[in-house]
């Protein structure tokens, strides 16, 4: 069984510039959540869709982030304009059911923002 | 306020030997518990989950323990092996169980 797939491993921006996630979750999950992670930090949520429903993007910062998943599978997180704090690792992962006992994680994004 | 606190040192055992790692967290009732694996690079993969009304879970050389009167879960890792070092996370779902929290994590190094 695929896991969830992430594209690129990483990505360089210089600041001011807009930079996209795309997530695969694995299919039959509903539910996709994206996360970023500091170094020496655990992740933090940002976005939790059901199916194609946003329910929680209570900690996503609204002004710059986005998020969509049209079709409730796949899913797209944008920054613009990036800023140095975005640095960080971006992490998709998927669980069956909210609330669903685990979540499977992709790799990760590593972002840097010059 | 709310946290959750793991150990932000590294913890260095010899093989063979059995590694505890904690998780203390304050002002949450979660409905259950959960440890997580990180390696470098990589997101966190699920090890063991521990409800609330359970005090101990084991699955092969590891064991949980939840004390929810002490806030606390302890996670260990018997006749360790170099293959265990990695970053451990506990996470604690909370929110009704919609929403997972992650604590710092800790990095196990296990020396030969």
């Amino acid at each position: 069984e695929a896991g969830v797939v992430q594209s690129s491993r990483y990505k360089i921006i210089e600041k001011k510039q807009p930079v996209a996630f795309w997530c695969n979750p694995i299919s039959g999950h509903n539910t996709l959540y994206w996360y970023r992670q500091n170094l020496g930090q655990g992740p933090e949520l940002l976005i939790r869709y059901e199916n194609e429903e946003a329910v929680d993007d209570s900690q996503l910062p609204k002004d710059r982030f986005s998020a969509e998943r049209l079709k409730g599978v796949d899913s797209t997180l944008k920054i613009q304009p990036a800023e140095l704090g975005d640095s960080a690792v971006y992490l998709c992962a998927s669980s069956f059911i909210t609330g669903g006992e685990t979540q499977y994680f992709g790799p990760g994004t590593r972002l840097l923002v010059l | 306020s709310q946290k959750i606190e793991q150990n932000s040192e590294a913890l260095n055992i010899q093989e063979g030997k059995t590694a505890t790692l904690t998780c203390n967290y304050t002002n949450y009732s979660p409905a259950y518990l959960q440890w997580y694996r990180q390696d470098p690079g990589r997101g966190p993969v699920f090890l063991l989950l521990i409800r609330e009304n359970e005090k101990e879970k084991r699955k092969e050389r590891l064991k949980v323990t939840f004390d929810t009167t002490l806030k606390q879960s302890l996670f260990h890792i018997t006749a360790s092996q170099p293959a265990d070092s990695a970053t451990y996370l506990c996470a604690l779902m909370t929110g009704g169980g919609n929403k997972l929290t992650f604590g710092t994590g800790t990095q196990l190094k296990v020396e030969l």
